[in-house]
Order: C-alpha cells, then structure tokens, then sequence
C-alpha cells in the first residue's frame, strides 16, 4: 500500500527558513516523480514544484511564487521527498501535500501545516 | 498561462440526483494530463480521473469524465452521501512545465 507521510511543518517568522519532509513507502520511490502541492486556508490547490526521477535527470520544476525560495530534492536511499523553503513570506501559509506524479497525482500524504506569521 | 475555470461554483443536489460538474480551460489542453480530485474536509485530495476519462483505482463507475479540446465534465451518476465534497480539476503543460488547478466546485447537500 502507498503510504506518504508529510512532517516539518510548524510555526515560522517571515524571512525564516523551514524544511519539510515527505516519507515514502509502498512503491519504488527511486522510480518515482513526486510533486510537491499547497493549500492556503480556506483556498484551493497550487502547485509548488515537482522532482523527476534520477533515471529521467532529477530535475526541478517550480511554480512562479516559490521559484528562488523553494528547493525539492530527495533521498532515494531513505525513500524521501524534502521542500527546503526560504524567505518565507506570510502568503506561503499553507496546508503542503506531497504527492506521486504520474500522468496525474495519483497517492497524497495527509499533508503539513506551515504558518508564517510574526 | 493555462487557466482551468470550474462551474457552478457550488452545486446543491440530493442524493441519487446527476452530477455534471464543467472545467473550462482558455486555451486547449491535453486530454492525456486532465485530472480531477475530490477533496472532503480536513482530507488531502484524492485522484478520481486520470485522462480525462480515465478512472483511478478503486473509484466507483458512478465516477465518469468525458471532454476534449477546452471543454471537460465530471459526472457523478447517481449521488451517494459519501459523495458530498469539493471537486477539482488539474491539467498539465510543457511549456512551460507547470500544473494547473481549477478553483473548485463544491457539491452539497440539498
């Protein structure tokens, strides 16, 4: 069964620095692209970047509002996924899902809160 | 930038009632990258369609998608209390690589 648990998230100043993590299992992660996706509260879903696999290149992508700040990457041997986020900014307040990416995002974590606030 | 437009914004049915939820894009799409979720409160989203027409696994056949081009649908057949939820879809583009959400649409209770 694919289990993805998210965990890191908290309470964080504006210009603060968090890094979360997304434990995998059930699945060949090394296999897998995984994308990272937020929720502000009361909002809908935004993308936030997503990771290929290291056999299609390991490369990033990120959405406009994180690109700079954010960076994805993971650790095929622990079988995790991680979202350092920079200069956080009060608007990067948010519910953050870890999901596999397939022609969809077929199996979500149950996600981590991140509050910016002062 | 693709922009996923979803309606009603709110569509309030009965249960056995027939869903039809529209996701409008502004420009043409891929069908093989349309999504939709269904998300209930306090619960991460969960895949129902990939492909536009396409159903995850374990989703019930009530589930359907269809459309092509700009113009997609979800349609819920028969209406279960389970069902009563937010809906969303997502597409995909190359160019460049970025992943778009429709807004949403709430199914309540009438």
């Amino acid at each position: 069964e694919v289990e993805l648990v998210e965990s890191g998230g908290g309470l964080v100043k504006p210009g603060g620095s968090l890094r979360l993590s997304c434990a995998a299992s059930g699945f060949t992660f090394s296999n897998a692209w995984m994308i990272w996706v937020r929720q502000a509260p009361g909002k809908g879903l935004e993308w936030v970047g997503r990771i290929k696999s290291k056999a299609d290149g390991g490369t990033t992508d990120y959405a406009a509002p994180v690109k700079g700040r954010f960076t994805i990457s993971r650790d095929d041997s622990k079988t995790t996924l991680y979202l350092q986020m920079n200069s956080l900014k009060t608007e990067d307040t948010a519910v953050y899902y870890c999901a596999t990416l397939g022609y969809a995002m077929d199996y979500w974590g149950q996600g981590t809160l991140v509050t910016v606030s002062s | 930038e693709i922009v996923l437009t979803q309606s009603p914004g709110t569509l309030s049915l009965s249960p056995g009632e027939r869903a039809t939820l529209s996701c409008r894009a502004s420009q043409s799409v891929s069908s093989t990258y349309l999504a939709w979720y269904q998300q209930k409160p306090g619960q991460a989203p969960r895949l129902l369609i990939y492909g536009a027409s396409s159903r995850a696994t374990g989703i019930p056949d009530r589930f359907s998608g269809s459309g092509s081009g700009t113009d997609f649908t979800l349609t819920i057949s028969r209406l279960e209390p389970e069902d009563f939820a937010v809906y969303y879809c997502q597409q995909y583009g190359f160019s460049p690589p970025g992943y778009t959400f429709g807004q949403g649409t709430k199914l309540e209770i009438k």
